[in-house]
C-alpha cells in the first residue's frame, strides 16, 4: 500500500503568517486530497484533486504538488485554522491517509 | 444539505459482533458510492469499506476482509456495516462517508466502537 508521510507532525503559526505543510507518498499518486479536523469534529474535505478547493473553503487555502510530493499552504494564518490536517490518496487500493499535521496558533 | 447520521456503536467483547447504521439525507443516496472510515484512539484515519452506488461491488482492506460486511438499502437511504470477530484493534470512531472519485466529500459525526473485555 502507498504510505503517506506528513511533515511536520506539529507546527505553530502566528496570525497572518504563511503556513506550508507537506505530504510525501511512497509511490507516485495522481492526486492528493486534504482534510481539516478540529477537536471534537469530523474531518472536513478541504482540497480535492490536488489543488481544487472544496465548497466553502476560504481562498487562503491552496494545494499543489505532483508525483510523490504534495503540499498544503495557508496564505495567512487565522485563529480558526488551528486544526489537524490529513492528506489522503486513492490512486491505488487501499486508500490511505497520512498521520496528520497538527497546526497550532502561536 | 447533505447529512449523514451514524448509530449503533457501543462496547463489545472481543470476538463479538455489532452492526452500524448510517442514515443519509439531502442528496440522491442511490447515486453515490459510500464508505466507512474509522479513526483510532491515536487519531489515525483508516479506510474500512466501500460499496458501489447500486450495492453490487464492495471493497475492503485486508485488516477487516472476511470480518466486516458493508451493505446498503437505497429504498431507506441507509448504509450499514456488519462487524464480527471483533478485535481490540477495531476500537475506533466509525465515520460514514459519501464517496466520489477518489475522496470522501462528506462525513457523519461518527459512532464509537469499543472492543474490550
Amino acid at each position: 500500500q502507498i504510505v503517506l508521510t506528513q511533515s511536520p507532525a506539529i507546527m505553530s503559526a502566528s496570525p497572518g503568517e504563511k503556513v506550508t505543510m507537506t505530504c510525501s507518498a511512497s509511490s507516485s499518486v495522481s492526486y492528493m486530497y486534504w482534510y481539516q479536523q478540529k477537536p471534537g469534529s469530523s474531518p472536513r474535505l478541504l482540497i480535492y484533486d490536488t489543488s481544487n478547493l472544496a465548497s466553502g473553503v476560504p481562498v487562503r487555502f491552496s494545494g499543489s504538488g505532483s508525483g510523490t510530493s504534495y503540499s498544503l499552504t495557508i496564505s495567512r494564518m487565522e485563529a480558526e485554522d488551528a486544526a489537524t490536517y490529513y492528506c489522503q490518496q486513492w490512486s491505488s487500493y487501499p486508500p490511505t491517509f497520512g498521520a496528520g499535521t497538527k497546526l497550532e496558533l502561536k | 444539505d447533505v447529512k449523514l447520521v451514524e448509530s449503533g456503536g457501543g462496547l463489545v467483547k472481543p470476538g463479538g459482533s455489532l452492526k452500524l447504521s448510517c442514515a443519509a439525507s439531502g442528496f440522491t443516496f442511490s447515486s453515490y458510492t459510500m464508505s466507512w472510515v474509522r479513526q483510532t484512539p491515536e487519531k489515525r484515519l483508516e479506510w474500512v469499506a466501500t460499496i458501489s452506488s447500486g450495492g453490487s461491488y464492495t471493497y475492503y482492506p485486508d485488516s477487516v476482509k472476511g470480518r466486516f460486511t458493508i451493505s446498503r438499502d437505497n429504498a431507506k437511504n441507509t448504509l450499514y456495516l456488519q462487524m464480527s470477530s471483533l478485535k481490540s484493534e477495531d476500537t475506533a470512531m466509525y465515520y460514514c462517508t459519501r464517496g466520489t472519485t477518489g475522496y470522501f466529500d462528506y462525513w457523519g459525526q461518527g459512532t464509537t466502537l469499543t472492543v474490550s473485555s
